[in-house]
């Protein structure tokens, strides 16, 4: 079975910190994602990469970025929490097969307070 | 990638057939139809997915009507696990560099024991 895990389940921050979510998938996929859920709002996609050490933005990466050293560990950091990234953030991986990218597979997620 | 409109809740009986529709009328000819749930604290799970063909696997079937303008996800044998939001999402074949997946505010599905 593919396994994301995700290093935190509940994490509580105060305002200007720096914070590291850790992301792991031990399928050798591809593809990884950082998304973001809120209320109302569904899920937004915050960074991708499709390689090591390679990166895209997604539709919302201000006061965001990511590290992508190796295959399997996809970071997302906040470089300065603020309260408005208080959200439930979700890490996901998909295998490229065929030359398509196939269905995403998510770890269980990170409830991110930042009081 | 094409809108969907989903009921915001359901409820279906345990063991019986539950039956989620999805309305996508602007849907293009390349654009796939996907279905994921989430199940309360957990992340999205993917269920199935299709082009224009009715789909079966083993958690769900997929039917999708021949103008593809709407499409209906179902579990045929409703469980108390199944309780869950059910995300439709019409998007075109993933490929390099468009993968996102863009979910909408889905269905919560409720399972009555």
């Amino acid at each position: 079975d593919v396994k994301v895990t995700q290093s935190s389940r509940y994490l509580v921050k105060r305002t200007g910190e720096k914070v590291f979510l850790e992301c792991v998938q031990d399928m050798d996929h591809e593809n990884m994602f950082w998304y973001r859920q809120d209320p109302g709002l569904g899920l937004r996609l915050i960074y991708f990469s499709y390689d090591v050490k390679m990166k895209e933005k997604g539709d919302i990466p201000e006061g965001y970025s990511v590290s992508r050293e190796k295959k399997e560990r996809f970071s997302l950091i906040l470089e300065s929490a603020s309260t408005n990234q208080t959200s439930m953030y979700l890490c996901a991986s998909s295998p490229v097969a065929g030359g398509l990218a196939r269905e995403q597979f998510f770890g269980p997620g990170t409830r991110l307070t930042v009081l | 990638d094409a809108k969907t409109t989903q009921p915001p809740s359901m409820d279906c009986a345990e063991g019986r057939a539950a039956n989620l529709p999805c309305n996508h009328s602007t849907i293009s000819g390349n654009e796939y139809v996907y279905w994921y749930r989430q199940i309360h604290s957990q992340g999205p799970q993917y269920i199935i997915h299709g082009l224009k063909n009715n789909e079966t696997n083993e958690m769900a079937s997929l039917i999708i009507t021949e103008d593809r303008k709407s499409s209906t996800l179902i579990l045929p044998h409703a469980t108390l696990r199944d309780t869950a939001v059910y995300y439709c999402i019409v998007r075109v074949a993933p490929n390099f560099g468009n993968e996102k997946l863009t979910f909408g505010t889905g269905t919560r599905l409720t399972i009555i024991p």
